[in-house]
C-alpha cells in the first residue's frame, strides 16, 4: 500500500506525442520530487517542488515541463521526446525537504516507452 | 560531484546472511537511507543513518561510519521475499539524494 499514486503505470507514446504523468500524494508532504530510473543507473532527480515552488532543475531537458498546482498534486508533461528518454519516471514525497529522519516515499512508477 | 557504489549482484540461499556495501564520495552529508525496491515496484525505506554505528531493525542492520565514507546494509535469515533490489543514497547537506545503482540480491532455495 502506498500513499503515491502515480498514473498512468506504462505509457508508450511517439516522439512528436504530448503526453503528462500525474502523481498524487496522501500524506499531505509538502515537498514532492521527479526522479527518472533507467536500467542499472542510478536514480536520477530531476525538479523538486517545495510548497508549490520549484526549489530544483537539475539540468532537465526543456521537453520536460513539471508543474506542481498544489502540495498533493505534480505532474511532469513530456512533449517531442527523445527515444533515450524511455525510462521508469518515480515520483516521490517527503514531510518537508530533507530533515533527520525525513525520508522520501516514493510512488509506483510510469514506465514511458518512447518509439 | 557525487559518487555512490554498490555491487551490482549478490546471491544467497535462504536463511543465510547476505551483507550489502556502499561506498561514497559526496560533496556533504546529511544522512544515508537504504531503500528496497521489487521489480516494477516503488523503493520503499528500509533504515536511515546520520551518526557512526549500528541500527537494527528486525532482520535488517545498517551500518555507517562518516570517516571512511561507508556503510553496510545485513539482511539476516533471509526469505524468498527479500529478493529485490536494494538502493544506499546519500543525502546531501541540504536535501537531494543521491542514488547508487542498486544492489539486485537474489535468494535461491
Amino acid at each position: 500500500e502506498t500513499g503515491v499514486t502515480q498514473t498512468p503505470r506504462h505509457l508508450v507514446m511517439g516522439m512528436t506525442n504530448k503526453k503528462s504523468l500525474k502523481c498524487e500524494q496522501h500524506l499531505g508532504h509538502n515537498a514532492m520530487y521527479w526522479y527518472k530510473q533507467s536500467a542499472k543507473k542510478p536514480l536520477e532527480l530531476m525538479f523538486v517542488y517545495s510548497l508549490e515552488e520549484r526549489v530544483e532543475n537539475n539540468s532537465v531537458p526543456s521537453r520536460f515541463s513539471p508543474e506542481c498546482p498544489n502540495s498533493s498534486h505534480l505532474f511532469l508533461h513530456l512533449h517531442t521526446l527523445q527515444p533515450e528518454d524511455s525510462a521508469l519516471y518515480l515520483c516521490a514525497s517527503s514531510q518537508d525537504l530533507g530533515q533527520g529522519v525525513d525520508t522520501q516515499y516514493f510512488g509506483p512508477g510510469t514506465r514511458l516507452t518512447v518509439l | 560531484g557525487q559518487n555512490i557504489d554498490q555491487p551490482t549482484e549478490m546471491t544467497a540461499t535462504e536463511g543465510a546472511i547476505v551483507q550489502i556495501n556502499c561506498t561514497y564520495q559526496t560533496s556533504g552529508f546529511n544522512g544515508l537511507f537504504w531503500y528496497q525496491q521489487h521489480a516494477g515496484e516503488a523503493p520503499t525505506f528500509l533504515s536511515y543513518n546520520v551518526l557512526d554505528g549500528l541500527e537494527e531493525k528486525g532482520r535488517f542492520s545498517s551500518f555507517l561510519s562518516r570517516s571512511k565514507g561507508y556503510s553496510y546494509l545485513l539482511l539476516k535469515e533471509l526469505q524468498m521475499k527479500d529478493s529485490a533490489s536494494y538502493l544506499c543514497a546519500v543525502r546531501d547537506g541540504n536535501y537531494k539524494l543521491s542514488f547508487g545503482a542498486g544492489t539486485t540480491v537474489t535468494v535461491r532455495a
